[in-house]
């Protein structure tokens, strides 16, 4: 099947710095990718779409200009978590949808734990 | 409104035995999928099974099924035959929209444990 990478696994950084995540897929191109939030025992929590060339579409509630979403090819999307603090501290994954109708792969994840 | 609804935080299955994960949702789409994942302790989101909403069958993988109810909006997740290693979060997913503005949203999910 499609794999879909995500880097770094974990970070831990002080506060007010900025964390990029990268969202790769790698065997194959994807128009549309999705980022996640999850807080431990939670569900996932759709932060926003990103679209391949144009700008992300973020949900309702998640700060554009603090979780700035870049998709500059087919196969890369990155989230930067830019002055990260404590409350940013969570689990971040990707997806990425496939050709068909049932295709969603996900990355693996990144934990970031903000200090 | 919650468009994924999983009313089941918890379960508990013993071994061998079969289990059902609840799951209803909310779209006017006329076209939507349903997705059922599997997340271990580990993180990583594990594909289970797949239902189109214009699929006349239910869908089945292996040991899971899907059991769907398109008029009352739902897509029960059926686990026949229990093994110790499906102990883990479940969670339900749709897919909406059309191509260059879905969505995947997600349930809240349902803990399962396995007892031996």
């Amino acid at each position: 099947g499609a794999v879909v990478s995500q880097h770094p696994s974990w970070v831990i950084c002080k506060s007010g710095t900025s964390v990029k995540i990268e969202c790769r897929s790698l065997d194959f191109q994807a128009t549309t990718m999705f980022w996640y939030r999850q807080f431990p025992k939670q569900s996932l929590m759709l932060m926003a779409t990103s679209n391949e060339g144009s700008k992300a579409t973020y949900e309702q509630g998640v700060e554009k200009d603090k979780f700035l979403i870049n998709h500059a090819s087919l196969t890369l999307s990155t989230l930067t978590v830019t002055s990260a603090h404590p409350e940013d501290s969570s689990f971040y994954i990707c997806s990425a949808l496939g050709l068909f109708l049932d295709e969603q792969f996900f990355g693996p994840g990144t934990r970031l734990t903000v200090l | 409104a919650q468009k994924i609804t999983q009313t089941q935080p918890g379960m508990f299955v013993q071994e061998k035995e079969a289990v059902t994960l609840d799951c209803t949702y909310d779209t006017s789409d006329p076209s939507y999928g349903l997705f059922w994942y599997k997340q271990p302790s580990s993180g990583e989101m594990i594909f289970l099974i797949y239902q189109g909403s214009y699929d006349q069958q239910n869908a089945t993988e292996g040991r899971y099924s899907l059991n769907f109810q398109k008029a009352r909006k739902s897509a029960n997740l059926v686990i026949s035959a229990s093994q110790l290693g499906d102990s883990a979060m479940y969670f339900c997913a749709m897919r909406e929209g059309i191509e260059g503005y879905q969505k995947v949203t997600f349930g809240t999910g349902t803990k399962l444990q396995v007892i031996p």
